[in-house]
């Protein structure tokens, strides 16, 4: 099964720029999504398509990806921004969505 | 509005079934694939697998395929996860999860439950 890789934790200060990496083999040549879950609440979609936004998430979300590595980049860092960080794929060899193991964003 | 209204909290025993719901609107059931995700406490999310109620299409994901059964009823607009006999490691918190496209189970998932905690304790 596939398997994608992120950094279990980031710190960063309010303000700042917070960079959260999924590894996956191959992984620029397929669709990423990212995802955002605040303590007690369900997932919120943040980025998908790679880097396509839904409607109501700020502009300081972006997403991108090359070679083995998606990213997604978190500008002007907010302490509302503190949350886990789920990353997200269609495993196409085994016909099934997989997450990433997750990073937990903390504000300084 | 779309929503996704989710059965509540369970308590179960070790060998007991159970079947958890997920009713939606606010959108075309039939036509949107749906899926379910496991949340363990204090860990991350698990993909178990989805349905496509138009025509029940299933995809399980292969550390859940016959553990579990999704299933679809078009005529009440819900999704069911079910356990034919629970172990204590199925308690978790339990997701369904629409896909954000009509049709397809590519490009994410736009709206989710608010989760079903089961809990499975002799």
């Amino acid at each position: 099964s596939y398997v994608l890789a992120q950094p279990p934790s980031v710190s960063v200060a309010p303000g700042q720029t917070a960079r959260i990496t999924c590894g996956g083999n191959n992984i620029g040549r397929i669709s990423v999504h990212w995802y955002q879950q605040k303590p007690g609440q369900a997932p919120v979609l943040v980025v998908y398509d790679d880097f396509d936004r839904p409607s109501g998430i700020p502009e300081r979300f972006a997403g991108s990806h090359s070679g083995n590595t998606a990213t997604l980049t978190i500008s002007r860092v907010e302490a509302g921004d503190e949350a886990d960080y789920y990353c997200q794929v269609w495993d196409t060899s085994s016909d099934h969505y997989v997450f990433g193991t997750g990073t937990k964003v903390t504000v300084l | 509005e779309v929503q996704l209204v989710q059965s509540g909290a369970e308590v179960k025993k070790p060998g007991e079934s159970l079947k958890i719901s997920c009713t939606v609107s606010g959108y075309s059931f039939p036509t949107y694939w749906i899926g379910w995700v496991r949340q363990m406490p204090g860990k991350g999310l698990e993909w178990m697998g989805i349905i496509f109620p138009a025509d029940s299409d299933t995809r399980y994901s292969p550390s859940f395929q016959g553990q579990v059964t999704i299933s679809a009823d078009k005529s009440i607009s819900t999704a069911y996860l079910q356990w034919s006999s629970l172990r204590a490691s199925d308690t978790a918190i339990y997701y369904c999860a629409k896909t954000r496209i009509t049709g397809t189970y590519l490009g994410g998932i736009d709206s989710w439950g608010q989760g079903t905690l089961v809990t499975v304790s002799s």
